[in-house]
């Protein structure tokens, strides 16, 4: 199964600033998703990221909040912007299996704090 | 995809065998059963699935009852890395579309 380097691993940010968070995988994959998952909570899903076209958006996200590059088929970036402390959450990235019988891959998450 | 439920939470003694129930009354006849768990502040990490047989691999058994309209997740010897929050999800095949999490069963193995 794919694997998926996510950086960074946590981090601690003032409010009013932006973090992009990394997502490296180790093969090709065609679609890309991010989630969100608040304290104590499942995860959301905020986008899917197809490379060469925009992001798709669930309801509740938007592109400005959290911008989303897919340079190619092995890399993307989610960049939570203007954030405030309800933007402290576990941000995750997710590759499909690709037709294995391994299942989604998941980053490990960035564990951001916002203060 | 179909809705899923599941209990909140569950203990089970180390070494004991820990059954997750799953309940899917609205399952479709070309909708799989995916488990996942997630371990304390890791990502999600794929268990089994299956359609209307029972399997098993190295990590657990999945048991899918006649009807479809439930499932268990079999854990046959319980121990404390097993303790995570455990997720079951109903949908067709593996697809390029995102897994939709519910807020799955958080099991606690216990010494």
């Amino acid at each position: 199964s794919a694997v998926i380097s996510q950086k960074p691993s946590r981090d601690i940010c003032q409010r009013g600033t932006s973090l992009t968070i990394q997502c490296q995988v180790d093969s090709q994959v065609t679609m890309m998703f991010w989630y969100r998952q608040q304290p104590g909570q499942s995860l959301t899903l905020i986008a899917t990221a197809n490379q060469g076209s925009e992001a798709t958006y669930e309801s509740g996200f938007v592109i400005d909040k959290f911008p989303i590059s897919r340079p190619n088929l092995t890399f993307s970036t989610l960049t939570v912007s203007n954030m405030s402390p309800e933007d402290s959450s576990i941000y995750l990235c997710s590759v499909t299996p690709g037709g294995t019988n391994y299942g989604y891959t998941f980053g490990s998450g960035t564990r951001l704090t916002v203060v | 995809d179909a809705k899923t439920t599941q209990p909140p939470s569950m203990d089970c003694a180390e070494g004991r065998a820990a059954n997750l129930p799953c309940n899917h009354s609205t399952i479709s006849g070309n909708e799989y059963v995916y488990w996942y768990r997630q371990i304390h502040s890791q990502g999600p990490q794929y268990i089994i699935h299956g359609l209307k047989n029972n399997e098993t691999n190295e990590m657990a058994s999945l048991i899918i009852t006649e009807d479809r309209k439930s499932s268990t997740l079999i854990l046959p010897h319980a121990t404390l890395r097993d303790t995570a929050v455990y997720y079951c999800i109903v949908r067709v095949g593996w697809g390029n579309t995102p897994l939709v999490f519910g807020k799955g069963t958080r099991l606690s193995v216990i010494a």
